[in-house]
């Protein structure tokens, strides 16, 4: 399978601690996303981070990405309740002349109040 | 980004019945991404609906258990077939974002239980 692999699965902090979720692919890459899915909704974009980029911030969440060991990592900053939810990572893979994403097994994360 | 309209949110279906799930875009699109994600479960790509041409399906789906309409460039439909318990998934329809590369547009999901 081509799935990503995501750790922890769960993860569960107090509300203003910092939350790093990691994600690791098994091939090459054009990009890499991360998801946010609240309650098993629909997926929410979080964050796009190319292949030839090494870190990417948006307001509290910062990405890295290391090609060399084909993994990524979510960092959210100071988190709220409001970030509890199940975030996932994607990435492109080009088959027969179409992109399509893989997703990531995901990591549920619980903020307490 | 687009916005796109996805129907029903949720649906019991009885074993051996058909639901068709219907998702609207508010632009015109080339390719839909239909996803299943089962419970706990990460997003399974199903297939890809063009328009205009057969839908492509990925390993482990079939045409006859997932037939998908792509009738234009802003609405597609994917319907469960012959639905047993072990179809009761949430399934997610998607397209690319105004660029590729920026990201996909998820619809609300449906959420399937089959009984």
């Amino acid at each position: 399978s081509q799935q990503g692999e995501e750790d922890p699965q769960a993860l569960s902090i107090q509300e203003g601690e910092n939350a790093t979720m990691n994600c690791s692919y098994k091939t090459s890459i054009n990009n890499l996303q991360w998801y946010r899915q609240n309650s098993g909704r629909g997926l929410v974009h979080l964050i796009l981070i190319r292949s030839n980029e090494r870190e990417k911030h948006s307001g509290r969440l910062r990405v890295t990405l290391d090609t060399s060991k084909k993994s990524s990592s979510l960092l959210i900053t100071a988190s709220r309740a409001a970030d509890t939810a199940s975030y996932f990572c994607a990435t492109d893979h080009l088959t027969s002349g179409t992109y399509k994403y893989i997703f990531g097994t995901g990591t549920r994360l619980k903020v307490l109040a | 980004s687009a916005v796109i309209s996805q129907k029903p949110s949720r649906d019991i279906c009885q074993r051996g019945t058909s639901l068709t799930i219907q998702c609207q875009v508010d632009s015109q699109v080339t390719m839909m991404f239909w996803y299943r994600q089962q419970p706990g479960q990460s997003l399974t790509l199903i297939a890809t609906a063009n328009q205009g041409s057969e839908a492509t399906y990925e390993s482990g789906f079939v045409i006859d258990k997932f037939p998908i309409s792509r009738p234009n460039l802003t609405f597609s439909t994917l319907t469960v077939s012959n639905m047993s318990p072990e179809d009761s998934s949430i399934y997610l329809c998607s397209v690319n974002g105004a660029r590729r590369g920026y990201g996909y547009t998820f619809g609300s999901g449906t959420r399937l239980t089959v009984v």
